[in-house]
């Protein structure tokens, strides 16, 4: 398996609260991404990064923000967590090159009550 | 805007007949097209992936058929077995964007039966 690790891997929290999720990658690649899992939606985009410091928006970023200070250290923060953001998260790695396989975490379940 | 639509929401199958999932994209530019698989409470791990030049890629048990005129792609498994059972996912990305993130279908949940 691919040298990723999320933390936590079960959350629940209170409507309002921040909250940040933790990848930690032993890989060292370049490009880092954060997706959400809910029944009927698949797995969609929420922010990626393709480099320290650098970051981007995906499909469904109202609400989140991420930072990425070190190459293996990539964190998504809900800035105030809201019961729609109940969902699995999963943090995603891959290298530089077409076509490169992208490996997966094994997800954080969050729960905002 | 769903840019990959995938069919169907779930699949029952034999244990040894053939699964068969379709996807369809709207975005031209998309280049790579993985097939990923998820287990319950895992990950989606990367099962097999083509690119637009060939129209077929076989690993084992399963085959992927591109057909880019058509802008549809389908999974096949052969001779499917009980640990098959799993939710599987069509993807695309451009890779010349700079950041192949994925596109997604909405997934199909498979459960091979004995």
């Amino acid at each position: 398996d691919a040298g990723i690790t999320q933390s936590p891997r079960h959350k629940v929290t209170e409507t309002g609260t921040p909250v940040t999720l933790r990848c930690h990658q032993t890989e060292n690649h370049r490009y880092m991404y954060w997706y959400r899992q809910d029944p009927g939606h698949g797995l969609r985009l929420i922010h990626y990064s393709y480099g320290v410091k650098d970051t981007d928006k995906g499909e469904v970023s109202d609400g989140y923000s991420v930072s990425r200070s070190k190459t293996e250290d990539f964190l998504l923060t809900l800035e105030s967590a809201t019961s729609s953001q109940t969902s699995v998260y999963f943090c995603a790695i891959s290298d530089s090159g077409v076509g490169t396989e992208a490996f997966f975490g094994q997800g954080t379940r969050l729960t905002v009550v | 805007q769903q840019q990959v639509k995938q069919s169907p929401q779930s699949l029952i199958v034999q244990k040894g007949g053939i699964s068969i999932i379709n996807c369809a994209y709207e975005n031209t530019a998309f280049d790579y097209f993985p097939w990923y698989q998820q287990f319950p409470g895992k990950g989606p791990a990367l099962l097999i992936a083509i690119r637009p030049d060939v129209s077929e890629k076989k690993e084992g048990r399963f085959t992927i058929s591109f057909n880019k005129s058509a802008k549809q792609f389908s999974l096949h498994i052969m001779d499917s077995q009980p640990g098959d059972s799993a939710t599987y996912f069509c993807a695309a990305s451009i890779g010349g964007a700079g950041s192949y993130q994925l596109t997604f279908g909405k997934g199909t949940k498979l459960s091979v039966i004995p």
